[in-house]
């Protein structure tokens, strides 16, 4: 059973440019969590996702930012018009139903330049 | 507005001594409060989760205590390893909302 996958592990985009981050989720998990860890910070949950529902973004910042979880594919985070204060690292995390434990994936660091 | 904080900071023991990690949490209707293990520039590695219904949990040379009255967790490591070097991070997981909220971590390092 793979685990949970995020790709691209890299990426570097220009001041300006949209960011386009994705997950899979473990196989059987119906939920997803993205979290931001930004230099030198902690880990902080930016959005809880189940199959083509946004269940809490409370974490989100109000402009530029998106995400969903289709009902076929990966959950996409969506950064447009990127700035350097978006530079960091963006955890996926997923969980099955019914139970609360989150499984994390390795993560996308993202350098604006 | 659940708060996680963890002590100390950093930690620096020499192979083979038993150590303690700590952690503290505000929100006291915590659901399960989970322990990370991150090495520099991946991800994260869930060592131990703990229920709001248990006391402990166990694998292997890790212990990890939940005492949910005063807001504390703690990480036992025993006999410790080089290989355990790494940063050590809590979460605690509180309501409906199923967000976990992380502590700053402990980087531990552990000579040989």
């Amino acid at each position: 059973n793979a685990g949970v996958m995020q790709n691209p592990r890299h990426l570097v985009r220009r001041r300006g440019q949209e960011a386009r981050l994705r997950c899979s989720p473990m196989k059987g998990h119906s939920h997803v969590y993205w979290y931001r860890q930004l230099p030198e910070e902690g880990l902080k949950f930016m959005v809880y996702l189940q199959k083509e529902n946004i269940i809490d973004e409370s974490g989100m910042p109000k402009e530029r930012f998106s995400a969903e979880f289709p009902k076929e594919g990966p959950s996409i985070l969506r950064i447009q018009q990127v700035v350097r204060g978006d530079s960091a690292a963006y955890f996926c995390a997923s969980s099955p139903p019914g139970n609360h434990e989150q499984y994390f994936g390795p993560g996308t660091r993202l350098t604006v330049t | 507005k659940q708060e996680v904080t963890q002590i100390p900071a950093a930690l620096s023991v020499p192979e083979g001594e038993n150590l303690v990690l700590n952690c503290s949490f505000t929100d006291s209707a915590i659901y399960n409060l989970q322990w990370f293990r991150q090495d520099p520039g991946k991800g994260l590695t869930s060592l131990l989760l703990i229920q709001s219904s248990q006391r402990e949990q166990t694998s292997g040379r890790l212990n990890a205590s939940l005492d949910k009255s005063s807001g504390r967790s703690t990480l036992y490591i025993a006999a410790s390893q080089p290989g355990d070097s790494a940063t050590y991070l809590c979460a605690g997981l509180s309501g409906s909302a199923r967000q976990l909220t992380f502590g700053s971590g402990t980087q531990l390092t552990v000579l040989p």
